[in-house]
């Protein structure tokens, strides 16, 4: 079965420094992870996906993520900080043919002045 | 505005009502998926349609529960003798094919709106 682990329920940042959101997988074979975002009663919104290509993914906004299958993570990462940054971040994988997606329990970022 | 809709966008019932929720997806996009995110958690699956046919619905479905897409276009989500548990924010999403090597691939899934169900 395929998995996301969030480890950060709430992670908060000063505008301007970097963020790191934390996200294990779990996955038989070779996953296809996204990121989506969701600002408050706003609709999801796709951050980046990693299809098995180029293990760096840029993303929308500034954000990345890094593939690294032999810590079977994929954690989300921006150098510097906005006050528009501050949503609730999900690390998903999809699930084999019938694409559903599996959501991690998600990650509340805070952005401080 | 060409992205996924959903109507309503929020709708207040008293327990034992019965409720339907419309998703109208990206046109030209012959899947379409319904997930249930509760208070404080990640969106989880109920069902999914490649254009008219339910091809899989999770356990979190019950009976009172069911979905329809006719024309596989737009789709509906029944439910039926609402109760506080099924108080959420219910999400469409939609997604597309495109030809890779060794087959078709279903490119990401693009979220509606939501419709937020309160059940009193």
């Amino acid at each position: 079965a395929q998995s996301v682990t969030q480890l950060d329920s709430h992670v908060s940042v000063s505008e301007g420094t970097p963020v790191l959101l934390r996200c294990n997988y779990s996955s038989s074979y070779s996953p296809s992870l996204f990121w989506y975002v969701q600002h408050p009663n706003k609709g999801l919104q796709l951050l980046l996906k990693y299809t098995s290509a180029a293990t760096l993914v840029k993303g929308i906004n500034g954000f990345e993520a890094e593939f690294k299958k032999s810590e079977t993570s994929f954690h989300l990462t921006k150098p510097s900080a906005h006050m528009s940054d501050a949503a609730e971040y999900f690390c998903v994988v999809r699930s084999g043919n019938t694409g559903k997606l599996i959501f991690g329990q998600g990650t509340t970022l805070q952005v401080k002045p | 505005d060409t992205g996924v809709s959903q109507d309503p966008r929020h709708k207040i019932t008293k327990r034992g009502q019965n409720v339907t929720f419309r998703c109208d997806p990206i046109s030209e996009h012959n899947r379409l998926y319904w997930y249930r995110q509760t208070l404080g958690q990640g969106p989880e699956f109920l069902t999914y349609f490649q254009n008219e046919a339910q091809l899989e619905k999770s356990r979190l479905l019950s009976d009172r529960f069911s979905a329809e897409r006719p024309k596989g276009s737009f789709s509906t989500l029944e439910i039926q003798r609402t109760e506080q548990g099924d108080s959420a924010m219910y999400l469409c999403a939609s997604s597309f094919p495109s030809a890779r090597e060794g087959g078709l691939t279903y490119n990401e899934q693009f979220f509606g709106p939501g419709t937020r169900l309160t059940v009193l």
